[in-house]
């Protein structure tokens, strides 16, 4: 199993302005990931973070708007820019450990965004 | 990419078994199945994760027909602490097919 955690659990920003969210999980991980899940709605992958290089973004979604760091294999971060109310949503870091031809894949516990 | 579809909502009483199916008809030869769980303001939880056949656990069992294209997540005599919403996921070999759909909330009345 995977331990996530994730700073800020919660904040509240004004329109323009950014949020770094941290993600630290308890072991070495290859396949991380960042979502977002908007109130009442299903999680939407935002990108795959990858560990030396860029991330990889989902249609939609684009480094300008989510730069994303990876610079080891238990920490990543997601940054959130010129932030505007319809980016207030729950922000979660999550992992895939594979075993054989399975996988499980585990979240942290979200960060919370306002955006005022 | 493999789409799923479940219901939007589903009511059942304490106590009762609940069975909640899951379509996937474009399900790729060496995709899992996996449930998920999710309370409010928390994390999707891993529940249970099955390829053919039947899986069970402490917690659930998972049926997947012959076919692979629909499972059904069995939760035995839930209980009230069993209001969540459900995802199922079958997604493909890639990161990229890491997608949820959009899940089935289960509400245990008393």
């Amino acid at each position: 199993s995977a331990v996530i955690s994730q700073k800020p659990s919660r904040d509240i920003c004004q329109r323009g302005t950014s949020l770094t969210i941290q993600c630290q999980v308890d072991s070495q991980v290859t396949m991380m990931f960042w979502y977002r899940q908007q109130p009442g709605q299903s999680l939407t992958l935002i990108a795959t973070a990858n560990q030396g290089s860029e991330a990889t973004y989902e249609s939609g979604f684009v480094i300008d708007k989510f730069p994303i760091s990876r610079p080891n294999l238990t920490f990543s971060t997601l940054t959130v820019s010129n932030m505007s109310p319809e980016d207030s949503s729950i922000y979660l870091c999550s992992v895939v450990l594979l075993s054989g031809g399975s996988y499980e894949q585990y979240f942290g516990p979200g960060t919370r965004l306002t955006v005022t | 990419l493999a789409k799923t579809t479940q219901p939007i909502s589903m009511d059942s009483y304490e106590g009762q078994e609940v069975n909640i199916t899951c379509s996937h008809n474009n399900i790729a030869t060496n995709d899992y199945i996996t449930w998920y769980q999710q309370f409010p303001s928390q994390g999707p939880r891993f529940i249970i994760q099955g390829y053919k056949t039947k899986v069970t656990n402490e917690v659930a069992s998972l049926f997947i027909p012959a076919d692979r294209k629909s499972s059904t997540l069995s939760l035995p005599r839930v209980s009230l602490s069993d209001t969540a919403v459900y995802y199922c996921l079958a997604p493909l070999g890639s990161a990229r097919q890491l997608t949820f759909g959009s899940g089935t909330q289960l509400t245990v009345l008393p």
